[in-house]
């Protein structure tokens, strides 16, 4: 069965400091790889996704993901994070089957 | 991106009453629908997967009877919730995709509160 991992439960980091969001998965096939983020009262919204290609995918907002295919990882990286970061962030696998499953969420809060 | 609207918003209703969850693509063809319910603090954890014109697939421990979807259509997906009880309150989502392996888009998420 499919699981993914983030490790991080909750982050605190000041404005301008460097961010990375642990996320490993447990699949042994070909993955589709996504993060989302949730701000505060509002829905899911999609950050980044990787399904093939250059293991370096970068997104809104000045985020980026690296795959990492022999460590199953996923970890999502903002080289300074800003005040409006604040949000729950979510790392997603879609592998094999028709489904898509999430990790437990990091929230990440920025201190200005 | 493509919009997902989830309705209603928030619900409260008696024990023992059912309840329905609509989901609606509005501006594509959703092949794929997936219902999620979220609990306080936790992430989402997924109930079923739907493709338009099937059954849904239930992931294990979601009692398929109790937690009925339709998926009828390539813009809507419903979610009954049948026989609420207080332990069913939670915030349930639901995400739509086109072709496998697109993006999925959320929509805003339905509270439920079971009296």
């Amino acid at each position: 069965a499919q699981s993914v991992s983030q490790h991080n439960h909750h982050v605190i980091l000041s404005e301008a400091a460097s961010l990375e969001l642990g996320c490993n998965y447990s699949y042994g096939g070909t993955v589709n790889l996504f993060w989302y983020v949730q701000y505060p009262g509002q829905h899911l919204q999609l950050l980044l996704k990787y399904f093939s290609g250059d293991p370096l995918v970068k997104g809104i907002k000045g985020f980026e993901a690296e795959f990492i295919k022999s460590k199953f990882s996923f970890n999502l990286r903002k080289p300074s994070v800003q005040w409006s970061d604040t949000a729950e962030y979510f790392c997603a696998v879609n592998g094999g089957a028709n489904n898509l499953f999430f990790g437990t969420g990091t929230r990440l809060t920025v201190i200005p | 991106g493509a919009v997902v609207s989830q309705h209603p918003s928030w619900v409260i209703c008696k024990s023992g009453t059912s309840v329905k969850i609509e989901c609606r693509s509005l501006d594509f063809q959703a092949t794929t629908m997936f219902w999620y319910r979220q609990f306080p603090k936790q992430s989402l954890m997924l109930m079923a997967t739907s493709n338009e014109g099937s059954k849904a697939t239930y992931e294990q421990g979601v009692e398929k009877d109790k937690f009925l979807i339709n998926h009828a259509s390539l813009t809507l997906s419903t979610l009954t919730v049948t026989s609420a009880h207080p332990e069913d309150s939670s915030f349930y989502i639901c995400s739509a995709r086109g072709r496998a392996g697109t993006e999925a888009f959320f929509g805003q998420g339905t509270r439920l509160t079971v009296v």
